[in-house]
């Protein structure tokens, strides 16, 4: 039984570059969410894809977009790439009708974005 | 403001007890979550506590108390595998968002 995984774990992008980062949730889970960590810090959320739509964001610009699709595997899109973009970057899915006990959130191993 | 504050590192022996306190400030409070994350690895889900009190699991319990928005993670028998940073984390609404602390790096030394 896979876990949530990650592509690439690791990708070196030029400032003003777009790149997309993929997540596959633990089978069985229809949740998908996704963090951005920096060195040193918790993880910030970003948003929170269910049923193929957006239903929560965080306090991130209109550069960071996603998508999910009906295998319920996501994406992560940013636009015109900063340094400051520059982080770990988190998926994490859970069963929404399992609720937060029986379906914490699961994380995958993230992917390592650096912006030179 | 909305405020997560856990200590930044601890250091403690193996086979020794340790304590990691969270306090919290949100705009809601729809339950609290305890992680392990090792360096390089996803974070793991250790607990979660939505009503006052204690709750075990094994080596590891966590305590809330919603009225003083504190809990804290007890880690007893520590082993070395231990090492890694600890995560509190609160959901403040019935969505799927949790905001984090920024971590608390417990060492454990022989």
């Amino acid at each position: 039984d896979a876990g949530v995984t990650q592509s690439p774990t690791h990708l070196i992008k030029t400032r003003g570059q777009q790149v997309t980062l993929r997540c596959s949730p633990k089978s069985g889970h229809d949740t998908v969410s996704w963090y951005q960590q920096a060195l040193g810090q918790g993880p910030q959320f970003i948003f929170q894809y269910y049923e193929e739509e957006e239903r929560q964001r965080g306090n991130f610009p209109d550069r960071f977009s996603g998508h999910q699709y009906p295998n319920y595997s996501s994406e992560l899109n940013v636009n015109a790439l900063l340094l400051g973009d520059s982080a770990l970057y988190l998926c994490a899915s859970s069963l929404a009708v399992e609720g937060p006990r029986n379906s914490p959130l699961h994380f995958g191993n993230g992917t390592r974005l650096t912006v030179t | 403001g909305q405020n997560i504050d856990q200590p930044t590192e601890m250091t403690a022996t193996e086979g020794a007890i340790v304590q990691i306190n969270c306090t919290y400030q949100t705009s809601g409070f729809n339950g609290l979550f305890w992680y392990q994350q090792h360096a390089g690895e996803a974070p793991t889900f250790l607990s979660y506590n939505v009503l006052d009190g204690l709750e075990e699991k094994g080596r590891f319990s966590s305590f809330l108390s919603r009225s003083k928005g504190y809990s804290y993670l007890l880690l007893k028998e520590l082993q070395m595998k231990d090492s890694a940073s600890y995560l509190c984390a609160v959901r403040p609404d019935s969505w799927g968002k949790l905001q984090f602390g920024a971590g608390t790096q417990v060492v454990v030394t022989p």
